[in-house]
Formats: C-alpha cells, structure tokens, sequence
C-alpha cells in the first residue's frame, strides 16, 4: 500500500460542495485509489474507487490527478447523513486504513 | 447487493473464555476476507488475510494462536478469540473482496467485544 495523507479533518454547510483531499505521492502504477467512509460503531462504507480516469458514481465523484500523486473525493451537494470519517487508500490487494478526515456537516 | 453480514453484533464475555465471530458474504463470493480491529478514536488496523481453503497470513504483531481464522467456504470465515482478556476488547471488522472484482471490498457492520 502507497501511504496517504489526508486533513484531520474539514467541515461544510449542508447543499454545499465538499472537496476532500488526498495525496498519494508514493503511488504504484497497480494501486487503485479507494475511498470508504465510517460512522461511528458501523462498518466502512464504500464510497468510490478508480485507477487513472475520473469516476462518478451515484454518492461521489473522485478525481485522479493525471500523475495520479494526488485526488479528490467531491461530495456535490453535502447532506447531515455525509458526516463521517472519510478513508482514501491507494493500494492493490488488502486495505491500510490512515487516520482519515473528519468531515463535519454544518445545517 | 455487496452486502456483508457479522454475527453476533456485540458480544459480553468473561475473562478467559473464548468468542467465534461470523463473517458472511451474502450475495457474491469471496475467495479473501480481511480481518481488522478498531480501538476507540482509532482507524481499522489489519489484522490478517483470510483465503479460503488455505491459512490466513497475519499482519506483524498478530498472535495467530490467539486469533483464530478458519475460511471454509466462499462465503464463510469466521474469527475465534481465545482466552480473551479485557484488553483483547475492541471493534471487530471483517472485509470480503468479490471474487469476480478484485478491486471491489465491502465490509460488514463490525463485532463489537467486550471482556469482563
């Protein structure tokens, strides 16, 4: 696993776009770069992942800078049930969780 | 679908005695599952990989003869505690990668064990 660096943590008001950061500079060519999210007491929750091209899916969308060093994870229109500990993991195989971003939803 | 289940979903026990926790794939197939622990305020430390039909691997500074992992089936691996004591308490957390895409891993709900 690539080791990651992400905010502690970031707040946003609710409706507005969230744009969580993560660097990745020691990336490989095989790691994809994931993106889970916890509540408290509850198992993560997959959120997005993606190689090289942007991805949106139906909760996210993540972009992948074109060196791949570093991407972001945009929540469009943020809501209260988006607070959560945000994971960005680059890897291939099994899952190194870091400490991830405490993203805090303000109403 | 990807959807993972754990039994039980919290689990009391006395110093001592031993604890089976259940992880299930519920709609795919899983030829890997992940074990991790979680201490409060804390992230999800890996604790093994579990392959089915063969030994799980573990993550350095893992006892494996304190943390048991049978993987009998594709749907199926199961994590013993034995002779837990209080500080083996924590948040258990289990991860299955879908046979078919490999990137994909979804996890289940967690265990939550506390030993008096």
């Amino acid at each position: 696993d690539a080791k990651t660096t992400q905010p502690n943590s970031m707040e946003s008001n609710e409706e507005e776009p969230v744009h969580l950061p993560c660097n990745h500079s020691t990336i490989s060519g095989t790691d994809y770069i994931h993106w889970y999210r916890q509540l408290p007491s509850q198992g993560p929750e997959y959120v997005i992942h993606g190689l090289t091209s942007n991805v949106n899916n139906r909760m996210a969308s993540l972009a992948i800078a074109e060196d791949r060093k570093s991407s972001t994870l945009i929540l469009h229109r943020a809501t209260l049930r988006d607070a959560a500990v945000y994971y960005c993991l680059a890897a291939w195989g099994k899952l190194t969780f870091g400490q991830g971003t405490i993203l805090t939803v303000h109403p | 679908g990807a959807v993972v289940s754990q039994h039980p979903s919290w689990v009391i026990c006395k110093s001592g005695t031993s604890v089976k926790i259940e992880c299930r794939s519920l709609d795919f197939q899983a030829t890997t599952m992940f074990w991790y622990r979680q201490f409060p305020k804390q992230s999800l430390m890996l604790m093994a990989t579990s392959n089915e039909g063969s030994k799980a691997t573990y993550e350095q500074g893992v006892e494996k003869d304190k943390f048991l992992i049978n993987h009998a089936s594709l749907t199926l691996s199961t994590l013993t505690v034995t002779s837990a004591h209080p500080e083996d308490s924590s948040f258990y957390i289990c991860s299955a990668r879908d046979l078919l895409a490999y990137n994909e891993q979804f996890f289940g709900p967690g265990t939550r064990l506390t030993v008096l």
